[in-house]
């Protein structure tokens, strides 16, 4: 199982252009995760999503947007990318019930110049 | 809204030494404590957590210590190696199934 990928790896955006981050996972997990990590922040969560077909906002949403097309994969939009969102951004997964544990992919890091 | 506090920011401790790791928290509606640990390049990995109604698990080297009362949790690490040094989270499960993180401790284990 290769777990929770997330392509690409390394990407800069100049400002005002938008991208997709893609998240994928093999474990037939039901919940999938957006965070984002910046210095001396933590992790912070941007969107998520139940299952197939539902999304939700977390702590800092605006400026991105997501959708859950088919239950493997999370996509994280920027439609008009700004510096502010220069960050590391990790996908995560995890079953429904019983065990809350989150298994993060590698993480993309993105540059808004 | 910090809703679970981390400390110390940074920590550097001799191999063999115990490094703490204190978090706190305001939320009593929160069910599930988790810690992960962080490599340089890699996503956070799960590495214990424990539950309200338990006041200590060990795994391993790692141990987490749990006062509800105080609303405060910790982790140490037993007889650290320079192989335990990366970034530390300690966490929060809320009841509407959202985990909310703390800043982090990067920990520096000197050989």
């Amino acid at each position: 199982n290769a777990g929770v990928t997330q392509t690409p790896k390394f990407r800069v955006l100049k400002t005002g252009q938008s991208m997709t981050l893609l998240c994928a996972q093999d474990m037939n997990h039901e919940y999938m995760y957006w965070y984002r990590q910046d210095p001396g922040m933590g992790l912070r969560l941007i969107h998520y999503s139940v299952g197939e077909g539902t999304t939700a906002k977390g702590e800092v949403p605006d400026g991105y947007n997501v959708s859950r097309l088919k239950k493997q994969n999370f996509l994280l939009g920027l439609e008009s990318a700004a510096p502010s969102q220069t960050s590391v951004y990790f996908c995560a997964s995890r079953r429904s019930s019983g065990y809350y544990e989150q298994y993060f992919g590698p993480g993309t890091r993105l540059t808004v110049t | 809204q910090q809703q679970v506090k981390q400390s110390p920011q940074s920590l550097i401790v001799q191999k063999g030494g115990i490094p703490i790791i204190n978090c706190a928290y305001e939320n009593t509606a929160f069910d599930y404590f988790p810690w992960y640990q962080q490599f340089p390049g890699k996503g956070p990995a799960l590495l214990i957590a424990i539950r309200p109604d338990v006041s200590e698990k060990k795994e391993g080297r790692f141990t987490i210590s749990f006062n509800k009362s105080a609303k405060q949790f910790s982790l140490h690490i037993m007889d650290s190696q320079p192989g335990d040094s990366a970034t530390y989270f300690c966490a929060a499960r809320r009841r509407d199934d959202k985990i909310i993180f703390g800043k982090g401790t990067r920990l520096h284990i000197l050989p």
